[in-house]
């Protein structure tokens, strides 16, 4: 079975805080993604990877980074957290190639106060 | 930023009652069609993935239907149970990266 672990479920962070989440994946997938999910707005894409040191930029990137040191791991960091990332994260991984489903993680539900 | 709709937002039924809601995309450059359910306290899981006018797929009592010339797709349940009820998203995308941009989700609760 396919296993995508994100770090935390539950995260409470101070504004201003610099924030890491971190997923790892099992099954050697070269595509890994971030999203977040808020009620009404469904799962909007903040960075995605492809390749170990390789990010492209989302729908929604600003506010965040990222970073793929290794082909099972990627970590998103909030350089400075404000209360309008409170949100659900979630991580997921596919094979290379478009027609790959996507594996996800339990998510993070962060709250920043 | 693709435009992906899905109707309805919510949908409450009975146990047994059949179903259905709609995913809309830009019928341009159009790759594949990803469906997937997400229920409470789990991870979103692939139901289907679809990429050819016409395509129908079938896993139990859902299926999911795809028009890519006027840009939508179906998803039914037949004789819902309280355990169809989840979150159910449409992405459409897939490029060689496999980005997905995911629609809004419809939210289905079965009565018993």
């Amino acid at each position: 079975d396919v296993k995508v672990t994100q770090s935390s479920r539950y995260l409470v962070k101070r504004t201003g805080e610099k924030v890491f989440l971190e997923c790892v994946q099992d099954m050697d997938h070269e595509n890994m993604f971030w999203y977040r999910q808020d009620p009404g707005l469904g799962l909007r894409l903040i960075y995605f990877s492809y390749d170990v040191k390789m990010k492209e930029k989302g729908d929604i990137p600003e506010g965040y980074s990222v970073s793929r040191e290794k082909k099972e791991r990627f970590s998103l960091i909030l350089e400075s957290a404000s209360t309008n990332q409170t949100s659900m994260y979630l991580c997921a991984s596919s094979s290379a190639g478009g027609m790959n489903i996507q594996y996800f993680g339990a998510g993070t539900r962060l709250s920043v106060l | 930023i693709l435009n992906v709709e899905q109707s309805p937002q919510s949908l409450h039924v009975q146990e047994g009652d059949s179903t259905n809601f709609t995913c809309s995309f830009p019928s341009s450059n159009f790759y594949a069609l990803h469906w997937y359910r997400w229920e409470t306290a789990k991870s979103p899981e692939a139901l289907f993935v679809m990429t050819l006018n016409g395509d129908e797929k079938k896993k139990g009592r859902i299926s999911a239907t795809l028009n890519t010339k006027e840009g939508y797709s179906y998803l039914y349940i037949k004789g819902s149970q309280p355990e169809d009820s989840a979150t159910y998203l449409c992405a459409p995308g897939g490029t060689s990266y496999g980005k997905l941009t995911f629609g809004q989700g419809t939210i289905l609760t079965v009565h018993p």
